[in-house]
């Protein structure tokens, strides 16, 4: 699986955009984005994730540039319970969609963002 | 109800013990994890299991041996613990690749 590079940390005020930026320039054509956050002393949760097209669902939303060598994931109107380590992981679509079993998440050290009332 | 469960939620122990971690999963997911996050916090993948069978072993001592009696559990259990198995270990579990439940996780102490 490509590897991504994230910012150590940033903040942003509540209920403003928080953008979290990903860099995955050796990314290939067959390789997914993926992020999910690990809120303080709990498990991982996922966030969103896409291919080439930008991606939005309730949670955020996925912008991934042209040449897919980066993406950002929005959270639209940040609150102090967004405040985790976000990771962005790419990793290679199987063969099989419903193939669950070979599909290990690699995470790297994520981004971790704090909210600031 | 809980999706992913794991007990104990914390365990203390000694060195050269050994204990066993449990994992259950109501979501009738066919895949189970087993990740650790050391001190460092990096998340790694140890196991996975498809349909109670062991798919990837991620060059895991032997004293860790995972054991899936049914499609809804993994259990982990280690022998002869060491200072550096100190960890949090999430389980998780997924019915395809796109997204992966985890655990609240279970704080492993080894002193």
């Amino acid at each position: 699986d490509a590897k991504t590079t994230q910012p150590t940390s940033m903040d942003c005020a509540e209920g403003r955009a928080a953008n979290l930026p990903c860099n995955h320039s050796t990314i290939s054509g067959n390789e997914y984005v993926y992020w999910y956050r690990q809120i303080h002393s709990q498990g991982p949760q996922y966030i969103i994730h896409g291919l080439k097209n930008n991606e939005t669902n309730e949670m955020a939303s996925l912008i991934i540039t042209e040449d897919r060598k980066s993406s950002t994931l929005i959270l639209p109107h940040a609150t102090l319970r967004d405040t985790a380590v976000y990771y962005c992981i790419v990793r290679v679509a199987p063969a099989a969609y419903y193939t669950g079993a070979n599909s290990k998440l690699t995470f790297g050290k994520g981004i971790t963002l704090s909210v600031r009332p | 109800d809980t999706a992913v469960s794991q007990t104990p939620k914390y365990l203390v122990t000694q060195m050269g013990n050994d204990k066993s971690i449990k994992c259950e999963q109501n979501l009738g997911h066919d895949t189970m994890y087993w990740y650790k996050q050391d001190s460092k916090k990096f998340l790694k993948i140890m196991f996975s299991y498809n349909n109670k069978e062991l798919i990837i072993n991620e060059t895991v001592p032997n004293r860790f041996s995972p054991k899936s009696p049914d499609k809804a559990h993994l259990n982990l259990h280690i022998n002869s613990l060491e200072l550096g198995d100190s960890a949090v270990y999430f389980c998780a579990s997924s019915q395809d690749w796109r997204e992966q439940f985890f655990g609240p996780g279970t704080r492993l102490t080894v002193l």
